[in-house]
């Protein structure tokens, strides 16, 4: 089962930042947090990840607490095409074996 | 920007018949997965290859199932007897390192019909 909870789903308007919370309460010490997004059954595409500090990259920000049981998500400026499925999945950083596990995700709909 | 291709994108089979779904990794990625998505269902973790052998497989990819890296392009999932539950969209996915640092890569996936 999926280690992370994330809300069902979020809107947010075009333009706005859109922010996407996750708890993982029981992260261990060594898992870091990973973000991915599915755009309409499409191949689910990388956005981030971070083990404690807090990552920016040319798609979003990735925002951890301190205590690690928690993180957000940040699309700076949302656009329609943001419009997707948001996963956020903890894992291993040295598990060999490349699993993912998905969880329902967060249903972001960006609006005019 | 390299892209993980997949063939074909819809292929419908009558149950029983065997099915081979084809995948081209990004040229320089050494590890490869397959994971599927019933319709409405998450994202599952099917497979995992390294160094022409499978690193790690879910309970899901059970003697139906197979994976061939045939000629060092292509990587292949062949599912044996299909069955109406193996209806799916299945997704290939590679990487540069076994963890992923700079995320996996996954194709657009090929969506099964069994019938």
């Amino acid at each position: 089962d999926a280690k992370t909870t994330q809300p069902p789903s979020m809107d947010c308007a075009e333009g706005r930042a859109a922010n996407l919370p996750c708890n993982h309460s029981t992260i261990s010490g060594n898992e870091y947090v990973y973000w991915y997004r599915q755009i309409h059954s499409q191949g689910p595409q990388y956005i981030i990840h971070g083990l404690k500090n807090n990552e920016t990259n040319e798609m979003a920000s990735l925002i951890i607490t301190e205590d690690r049981k928690s993180s957000t998500l940040i699309l700076p400026h949302a656009t329609l095409r943001d419009t997707a499925v948001y996963y956020c999945i903890v894992r291993v950083a040295f598990d060999q074996g490349g699993k993912l596990i998905f969880g329902q995700g967060t249903e972001l709909s960006v609006k005019p | 920007e390299p892209e993980v291709t997949q063939t074909p994108s819809h292929q419908v089979t009558q149950m029983g018949q065997e099915v081979i779904l084809r995948c081209v990794p990004i040229s320089n990625h050494l590890y490869f997965y397959w994971y599927r998505q019933i319709l409405g269902q998450k994202v599952e973790f099917l497979v995992s290859f390294y160094n022409n052998e499978i690193s790690e497989k879910s309970e899901i990819f059970d003697d139906q199932f197979s994976v061939e890296r045939p000629d060092g392009s292509n990587f292949t999932l062949k599912i044996r007897s299909t069955k109406l539950e193996d209806s799916a969209m299945y997704f290939c996915a590679s990487s540069e390192t076994a963890v992923g640092n700079y995320g996996y890569t996954f194709g657009s996936g090929t969506r099964l019909t069994v019938v």
